[in-house]
């Protein structure tokens, strides 16, 4: 089975402007959750979709929004680029719960300049 | 407030030696934990994990120990080897939002 994909792997933006990252989960698998690591912060949670919707939402503003296709397929975008959204972000799926093992992608990582 | 700490942010390890990574968390009703580890532009992949009904669980060289009343997990890996030099990320879940929380990830350098 092919992995996680993420797309793009890097990305420059500047500030105020608008981002879409997309990740494409394993054949089969319907959670998706989505990641930002920093050096200083680590992993954090932003979101997790299942079946189209929403299940849980991390400590991020609204700026961070995000969706699921039929497909399983999930975008996230960021308006409003802030320096601080600098980061790796993270894509990770599993077939059902979250509390299954969770495979990640090899991550976008989004420099605002 | 951080859930989950991994209070040493590098650890050194002779090759062939045991290394232990902790990990504590403050949520008690966190009921499951899982270890990651993550190379350099990798995301990070799963390691092993263990549910709150377990004190202990074993892999091939990675065990990962629970002290439910310390709050209390760390990871075991015996004997090391180089490719275990990597980024390793402690994790739990079963909060009341059920959210997996991570921590911010301790670094490992196993010495030649």
């Amino acid at each position: 089975k092919a992995g996680v994909t993420q797309t793009p792997r890097y990305l420059i933006k500047t500030r105020g402007q608008q981002v879409t990252l997309s990740c494409s989960p394993i054949s089969g698998h319907r959670s998706v959750s989505w990641y930002q690591q920093t050096p200083g912060q680590g992993l954090q949670f932003l979101f997790e979709y299942f079946s189209e919707t929403q299940r849980n939402k991390g400590n991020f503003p609204g700026r961070f929004s995000g969706r699921q296709f039929s497909n399983s397929r999930s975008e996230m975008n960021v308006s409003t680029l802030e320096l601080g959204d600098s980061a790796l972000y993270l894509c990770a799926s599993s077939p059902r719960d979250r509390e299954e093992t969770q495979y990640f992608g090899p991550g976008t990582r989004l420099l605002v300049l | 407030d951080q859930q989950v700490k991994q209070n040493s942010p590098s650890l050194s390890v002779q090759e062939g030696r045991i290394s232990i990574l902790n990990c504590d968390y403050t949520n008690s009703m966190f009921d499951y934990f899982l270890w990651y580890k993550k190379y350099p532009a990798e995301g990070p992949t799963f390691l092993i994990s263990i549910s709150s009904i377990k004190d202990k669980n074993e892999d091939g060289r990675f065990t990962v120990f629970l002290n439910k009343s310390a709050k209390h997990l760390s990871l075991h890996i015996v004997p090391s080897q180089p490719g275990d030099s990597a980024v390793y990320f402690c994790a739990a879940s079963g909060g009341w939002d059920d959210k997996i929380i991570f921590g911010k990830g301790t670094r490992l350098h196993i010495l030649p």
